[in-house]
């Protein structure tokens, strides 16, 4: 079975705080992506990356970023939260050139006070 | 850009009735289209997907999905629901060849027993 983990459930942060959100994948993906999840706007694409080292900003990067040094980890960095980042959070991974299924993990809810 | 539209945001019915989700994506050509489920408190999996080939598509717990080219369409069937069904229904559609997925705003579906 494909596991895609988030390394928190819940997090409560301050406004200003940096934050950090790692996802560990261990199918061997190419690919790794970062949404955040909104009532009534559905997935929305933060960053995702295809290699190593490799990045692409999604459709909503601003006030993220991203870094991926090991193949199976995909850390979200937030700089400097804002409670307009209260949000889920959800990691996927997928094979880059076949299939493109996406496995998701569980979801941070993030919340910014 | 490819975008997705689910055309229902909430949908109510009681057990046993028939279930259609609408599920449209902007341009043609070559297209990979998926189903995800999020059940109440788990993560995002897959439903159904298509890739070619018959473009009537079965997914688990007697789900399924039609690719009508015509009308830019992949609608989600299901012929008689249970409460169990209750979650909320992601369409989407891989955009250009990194294998970014493309997501509607979803739909969620409450089932009365």
């Amino acid at each position: 079975d494909v596991k895609v983990t988030q390394s928190s459930r819940y997090l409560v942060k301050r406004t200003g705080e940096k934050v950090f959100l790692e996802c560990v994948q261990d199918m061997d993906h190419e690919n790794m992506f970062w949404y955040r999840q909104d009532p009534g706007l559905g997935l929305r694409l933060i960053y995702f990356s295809y290699d190593v080292k490799m990045k692409e900003k999604g459709d909503i990067p601003e006030g993220y970023s991203v870094s991926r040094e090991k193949k199976e980890r995909f850390s979200l960095i937030l700089e400097s939260a804002s409670t307009n980042q209260t949000s889920m959070y959800l990691c996927a991974s997928s094979f880059r050139h076949t299939s493109y299924e996406q496995y998701f993990g569980p979801g941070t809810r993030l919340t910014v006070t | 850009a490819q975008s997705v539209s689910q055309h229902n945001h909430h949908v109510i019915l009681s057990e046993a009735a028939s279930l259609e989700l609408g599920c449209n994506y902007s341009y043609g050509g070559t297209v990979n289209l998926f189903w995800y489920v999020q059940y109440p408190g788990q993560h995002l999996q897959l439903l159904l997907k298509y890739f070619s080939g018959d473009p009537l598509v079965k997914g688990i717990k007697g789900f399924e999905a039609e690719f009508i080219k015509s009308k830019f369409s992949f609608n989600l069937r299901k012929p008689s629901v249970q409460w169990s069904d209750t979650a909320e229904y992601f369409c989407a559609v891989k955009e250009g060849n990194t294998g970014k997925l493309i997501f509607g705003q979803g739909t969620t579906l409450q089932v009365k027993p």
